[in-house]
Order: C-alpha cells, then structure tokens, then sequence
C-alpha cells in the first residue's frame, strides 16, 4: 500500500486560509468516507482534527474543515494562527487487510 | 485518565528481537481493535499492525509481516508487538492507537500514545 501523496510544506500569513491536498487512489481515498486528518506539534503524539472525511471532533477549532472529491481530500485551516504550525498527516481507511494507510506528511508555516 | 502507555523500546543489535507493550486505561478495552503506528526519525507516520477487539482478524504492513507479532491480552488492557529480526529501517517512534471500531474498520485513531523509541544498531 503506497502512501497517499501530501505536499511537503505549505505556508500562510496569520489569518489567512490554507488547504492541504491529500491525494490517493478509488482503493482508499476514493473508495470509502474514511479520510481523517492528525496534527502533530514537534515531540508530541499526533491529535485527530477531521474524522471521515469532514466531522470535527468536539473541542477542534472549527477552524478546521475537510472535504473530499473523487480521490483527494482536503484539509483546509481558516484564520490561521501561529498555534496552526505543525505537521499534518491525512490518513485513509483501505479494507481489511491492511487497513489504514497514511499521507506523506505536510509541514504547515506560519509566516 | 483515558490513556495509552507505551513500553520496551530501546537500542537493539540487528537481527536481535524487542517485545512493545501498551497498557491502556480510562475505556473499555476489550470493545475496540488496537494499532501500532510507527514514525522514523524525521519522517511520517506508517501503519505497521492492527488487531481486533478478539483478535480474530490481525493484519501488517508489508514492510513488518513475518517478523511482527501483534498480541492483546484484553484481562490486563494490554497490548503488544514483537519485533524479531530486527533491521536499522525498523528504527523508529512506535505509537499505540486506539480504534474508533471494534474491528478495524472503524475508519480512524481517536486516541494515542506518547510513544516508545526503538534503536536497531549495532
């Protein structure tokens, strides 16, 4: 299972708007509304943010949004904060076997 | 406290065997499937193994099968990973995750640990 395709980093000016591209394939992405997306500040654990594709769970900002089309899903920050930067991971439900699998990763900068 | 409490990690020699453990508390164990999620230095996340709530349905990454063993023991809220023949590309932050599901399928990790560091080197 290869893993799903981020960009590297991705930046943004306080209050600003941003949108993170999570790209895979109709085997994960695009097969199953099983896309959640994981913050993770340097040394920490990573914390879920978007579950199946676009619920936030209670106590996220709502900041934080996700959306999905065909095999790519997005996670988009609004009113970007200097909280904001840290690494995102998005990550797809795939079936059975080898049930999950993990974008490569995007480095979000608060200018 | 709802928690998961990673433990076992440390410098191993190539080829050698390491056994995790996760001791979880504040939730009912034995109704959800567990994960180990692991991060190399400076890198992503990578799934390496998951298992259901009985344990009847167990699966591993590519890069891990035949030399992990994911084990839960549900009367002791633990979870476990064994590691043999280890390689310096198993280096790395290894993760507990908690399943939203019973079975694996439940879509995503609502809940991890701080993690446990794993060296493979001689």
């Amino acid at each position: 299972q290869s893993a799903l395709t981020q960009p590297a980093s991705v930046s943004g000016s306080p209050g600003q708007s941003i949108t993170i591209s999570c790209t895979g394939t109709s085997s994960d992405v695009g097969g199953y509304n099983y896309v959640s997306w994981y913050q993770q500040h340097p040394g920490k654990a990573p914390k879920l943010m978007i579950n199946d594709v676009s619920n936030r769970p209670s106590g996220v900002s709502n900041r934080f949004s996700g959306s999905k089309s065909g095999n790519t899903a997005s996670l988009t920050i609004s009113g970007l904060q200097a909280e904001d930067e840290a690494d995102y991971y998005c990550s797809s439900y795939t079936g059975i076997t080898t049930p999950y699998v993990f974008g490569t990763g995007t480095k979000v900068t608060v200018l | 406290e709802v928690q998961l409490v990673e433990s076992g990690g440390g410098l191993v020699q190539p080829g050698r065997s390491l056994r995790l453990s996760c001791a979880a508390s504040g939730f009912t164990f034995d109704d959800y499937a567990m994960h180990w999620v692991r991060q190399a230095p400076g890198k992503g996340l990578e799934w390496v193994s998951g298992i259901s709530w009985n344990s009847r349905s167990i699966g591993y990454a590519d890069s891990v099968k035949g030399r992990f063993t994911i084990s839960r023991d549900n009367a002791k809220n633990s979870l476990y990973l064994q590691m043999n023949s280890l390689r310096a590309e198993d280096t790395a932050l290894y993760y507990c995750a908690k399943d939203i599901g019973y079975d694996m399928s439940g879509g995503y990790f609502d809940l991890w640990g701080r993690g446990s560091l794993v060296t493979v080197s001689s």
